[in-house]
């Protein structure tokens, strides 16, 4: 079974220092890869994906995530973070789960605090 | 606004008690996913529908169960409540049934059992 490793739980950074956000999976198969933030008191809202092709993808807020097949990992990285980026930070992985099927899993969130 | 539509956003009951969440999807999505998010879980995925089907089962407790309805909106039906039960409940939407292009979350429902 495919899993989802978020290895820190909480990243404190200041005001227009960069981050890195990392998330590692496991699986055999292909997969698709996600990242997801959510605002305090909202839902989950996607940030960005990697279907295929490239494998540095970005968002439109200055974010970017590489997807590295030999180390398994789609670290989420920004070069200078704001006090709005503050919110938690969901990796996922997309894998077939029967027929055309496929469901996304989730890692545990890492909660990014931006002090000024 | 996603398009996901959950209600309602807050609610409080006693143990034992049963509840009832409603979500209706994104226009045009077929897909409805139920997941429940707790502090020591994280967030764990309960059960899928597509088009009035169930179409894969995750970590869902026998006193809980979901349906799809003709017109997509679906329900999870959360019975003999516990206290561990209390916990943000979000349904997300996706076209047809795959979901390697993401899905679309809902707002939330916050469920306190007391």
């Amino acid at each position: 079974a495919q899993s989802v490793t978020q290895l820190d739980s909480q990243v404190p950074v200041f005001e227009e220092a960069p981050v890195e956000l990392r998330c590692n999976y496991s699986s055999s198969v292909s997969v698709y890869l996600f990242w997801y933030v959510q605002y305090p008191n909202q839902g989950l809202q996607l940030l960005l994906k990697y279907l295929s092709g490239s494998t540095l993808v970005e968002s439109i807020n200055g974010f970017e995530a590489e997807f590295n097949k030999s180390q398994t990992s789609f670290h989420l990285r920004k070069p200078s973070v704001h006090i709005s980026d503050t919110a938690e930070y969901f990796c996922a992985v997309s894998v077939r789960s029967g027929g055309s099927n496929y469901k996304l899993t989730f890692g545990k969130g890492t909660l990014l605090t931006v002090n000024p | 606004d996603s398009g996901v539509t959950q209600t309602p956003k807050h609610l409080i009951t006693a143990t034992g008690q049963r509840v009832t969440l409603r979500c209706s999807p994104r226009s045009g999505d077929l897909s409805v996913y139920w997941y429940q998010q707790s502090l020591d879980q994280g967030l764990q995925f309960l059960i899928q529908y597509y088009n009035g089907e169930e179409r894969a089962k995750g970590n869902i407790l026998e006193r809980f169960s979901a349906q799809q309805f003709p017109d997509l909106h679906s329900e999870l039906n959360l019975s003999s409540l516990e206290l561990g039960d209390s916990a943000l409940y979000f349904c997300a939407s996706s076209l047809l049934g795959a979901s390697f292009y993401g899905y679309t979350f809902g707002s939330g429902t916050r469920l306190t059992v007391v």
